[in-house]
């Protein structure tokens, strides 16, 4: 079976443009949530997502925003991008468990702000 | 400000040993303990997970948890060179969504 799939691999932009990252979730996942994990840190929770709403968001700018489609499949949008943006941006999908769900992480998109 | 601590190492052990990570949290409410490994360059994979205080095996590795301590540890027994990457401890917030990571432990195992 196909694990978590992201799109793109790596990703390189300038200062104050947008972009939009995609997950696709473990077949029969329902939920995906995003992660951004800079060099030497643990990930940092941005979002999760199931059945097309909103279950939980961290403590990221309005700059970041997501969504899920009907197929379960996500985008994480970030716009005015800064420097600080510059990171490994991860999703994982799970089946929601009453707080006992797992996550599998996909490959990440390396994202470099210039 | 719900925490995760873990020490961040470099933790150098030789092939064949036992290596211990450890691990502590702040939120009381959680209920799911994870280990990640994360080879450099690489996405966390999961390697283990705990709900339970006690102890919980898998091959190698064993996980531990003791939640009136707020700690969970990781046991790998006869470690490889292979093992050598960073081992990161999540633990699910007290509303199930989110999983908080520690900052991860860096591995070295030498041949």
């Amino acid at each position: 079976d196909a694990g978590v799939t992201q799109s793109p691999t790596h990703l390189i932009k300038t200062r104050g443009q947008h972009v939009t990252l995609r997950c696709s979730p473990i077949s029969g996942h329902k939920s995906v949530s995003w992660y951004q994990q800079v060099l030497g840190q643990g990930p940092q929770f941005i979002f999760q997502y199931y059945e097309k709403e909103e279950r939980g968001r961290g403590n990221f700018p309005d700059r970041f925003s997501a969504r899920q489609f009907p197929n379960y499949s996500s985008e994480l949008n970030v716009n005015a991008l800064l420097l600080g943006d510059s990171a490994l941006y991860l999703c994982a999908s799970s089946l929601p468990r009453g707080g006992k769900e797992t996550q599998y992480f996909g490959p990440g998109t390396r994202l470099l702000v210039l | 400000q719900k925490e995760v601590e873990q020490n961040s190492g470099p933790l150098s052990v030789p092939e064949g040993a036992i290596a211990s990570l450890n691990c502590t949290y702040s939120d009381r409410g959680s209920q799911s303990f994870f280990w990640y490994r994360q080879y450099s360059g690489k996405s966390p994979e999961l390697i283990m997970f705990i709900y339970s205080n006690g102890d919980k095996e898998d091959g190698r590795f064993t996980a531990q948890l003791n939640k009136a301590s707020q700690y969970v540890s990781l046991l790998i027994r006869d470690s490889q060179p292979s093992d050598s990457a960073t081992y990161l401890c999540a633990v699910n917030s007290q509303a199930g969504t989110a999983l908080i990571f520690g900052k991860g432990t860096t591995l070295s195992v030498s041949s």
